[in-house]
């Protein structure tokens, strides 16, 4: 079975420059997750699907992130003028149902790095 | 809000000697909680789940949970070097909104290093 699969695996802007990362979780998840992890930090939730529905934004920076996932399955997290303080890797992960009770399969990540 | 600390920040032990993870954690009405390692340029790799107090053992890898102590624990036994790498430690929050409003709160994580 394949797992969450996660592009590009690096990434290089000045700040200013907008970004896109791409993320196809595992066949048949239905919640999606895309979390920011911070060099020497664990990972923090920025926003997470149900199906293609938004269920959590609240910790998305919504004047320069957004995220979408038309169809339920792949999804794709947006950077408008990227900031220095959003260096970090950007990890997508998936599971079958919410949160609780489910196990979380995280992507290798996206390692953003702003200049 | 429920707050995660893991220590030590970072650990070496020899291979074959038993390695021992902590967490607290604020809250102790959550009742999932999860081991995860990160090797570097790797993607997170569930270990353990465990959802009441007591012991569960995956493999080599056992966690303890005791929640009116808010302490979650995770023993490596007979570590090899492919073990080095970061363990975060995982609590799973409910929002306010049914059973999708479940939320992963995240230690910094231990660097654990394991000499051959």
């Amino acid at each position: 079975e394949a797992g969450v699969t996660q592009s590009p695996r690096y990434a290089v802007l000045q700040e200013g420059q907008a970004v896109s990362f791409w993320c196809d979780p595992i066949s048949g998840h239905d919640t999606l997750y895309w979390y920011q992890q911070p060099r020497d930090q664990g990972p923090q939730l920025l926003v997470y699907f149900r199906d293609e529905a938004v269920i959590d934004n609240s910790q998305l920076p919504s004047d320069r992130f957004s995220a979408v996932r038309p169809k339920g399955t792949n999804s794709t997290l947006k950077i408008q003028s990227a900031k220095q303080g959003d260096t970090a890797t950007y990890l997508c992960a998936s599971s079958l149902g919410g949160q609780g009770a489910n196990t979380l399969y995280f992507g290798a990540g996206t390692r953003l790095s702003v200049l | 809000q429920q707050k995660v600390q893991q220590s030590p920040e970072s650990l070496t032990v020899s291979e074959g000697a038993m390695a021992s993870l902590n967490c607290t954690f604020s809250d102790g009405t959550s009742n999932n909680f999860r081991w995860y390692r990160q090797h570097s340029a790797k993607g997170l790799e569930v270990l353990v789940s465990i959802f009441s107090d007591g012991e569960k053992e995956e493999g080599r890898f056992t966690a303890h949970l005791n929640r009116a102590n808010l302490h979650v624990s995770l023993h490596i036994r007979e570590p090899q070097p492919s073990d080095s790498a970061v363990y975060l430690c995982a609590v799973s929050i409910t929002m306010n909104y049914g059973s999708s409003g479940n939320k992963l709160i995240f230690g910094i994580g231990t660097l654990l290093s394991v000499k051959p």
